[in-house]
């Protein structure tokens, strides 16, 4: 099945930018889609189609998708970006279809 | 507004059975999927299956397969997710929400969540 790694974590000082990977087989081949998720509340949708931004969603969050990794960046860093972080494809190759990676906790210092 | 509200929080024995529920709003219910996630204390999201509530089209992870079931009610613009006999191993939040279709999309909106605890 396929596989997206993300790292644990992510640590930032305010004003700053912060870059959370998803590496997987080939991803730069498939559409990426990024999830903000804040303690105690569902999932939100941040980015889609590796790059494209839900109305509502800052232009600090943006997006990117090449070769074996896709890069969720956050610029300019506010408290309130703390967060779990989700990348997520379709696999058309397998049964498992829509796969989550392991999720990166951002830490704003 | 686009809208999923889910059920209440549920608490139950091993053993038991349950149906939970998402309700959609302010969209046309039957031209949009629903999916199922799971996210277990502490834990990522896993995703457990998607129905087209149109034509109740459904898929699931192979993961999940044979141990819920997925179903919709379209009158009533509702979808569920049901266990027959539930294991303290399905004690998680569960979460449904909308796709566009089934392949390279995306999941938005997200319901508020349905917790589930199993125990004896």
């Amino acid at each position: 099945s396929y596989v997206l790694t993300q790292p644990p974590s992510v640590s930032v000082a305010p004003g700053k930018t912060a870059r959370i990977t998803c590496g997987g087989n080939n991803i730069g081949s498939k559409s990426v889609h990024w999830y903000q998720q804040k303690p105690g509340q569902a999932p939100v949708l941040v980015i889609y189609y590796d790059s494209d931004r839900p109305s509502g969603i800052p232009e600090r969050f943006s997006g990117s998708n090449s070769g074996n990794t896709a890069t969720l960046t956050i610029s300019r860093v506010e408290a309130g970006d703390e967060a779990d972080y989700y990348c997520q494809v379709w696999d058309s190759s397998s049964d498992h279809n829509y796969v989550f990676g392991t999720g990166t906790k951002v830490t704003v210092l | 507004e686009v809208q999923l509200v889910q059920s209440g929080a549920e608490v139950k024995k091993p053993g038991e059975s349950l149906k939970i529920s998402c309700k959609g709003s302010g969209y046309s219910f039957t031209s949009y999927w629903i999916g199922w996630v799971r996210q277990m204390p502490g834990k990522g999201l896993e995703w457990m299956g998607i129905i087209y509530p149109g034509d109740s089209d459904t898929r699931y992870s192979p993961s999940f397969q044979g141990q819920v079931t997925i179903s919709a009610d379209k009158s009533i613009s509702t979808a569920y997710l049901q266990w027959s006999s539930l294991k303290a191993s399905d004690t998680a939040m569960y979460y449904c929400a909308r796709g566009l279709a089934l392949g390279e999309n995306w999941f938005d909106p997200w319901g508020q969540g349905t917790l589930v605890t199993v125990s004896s």
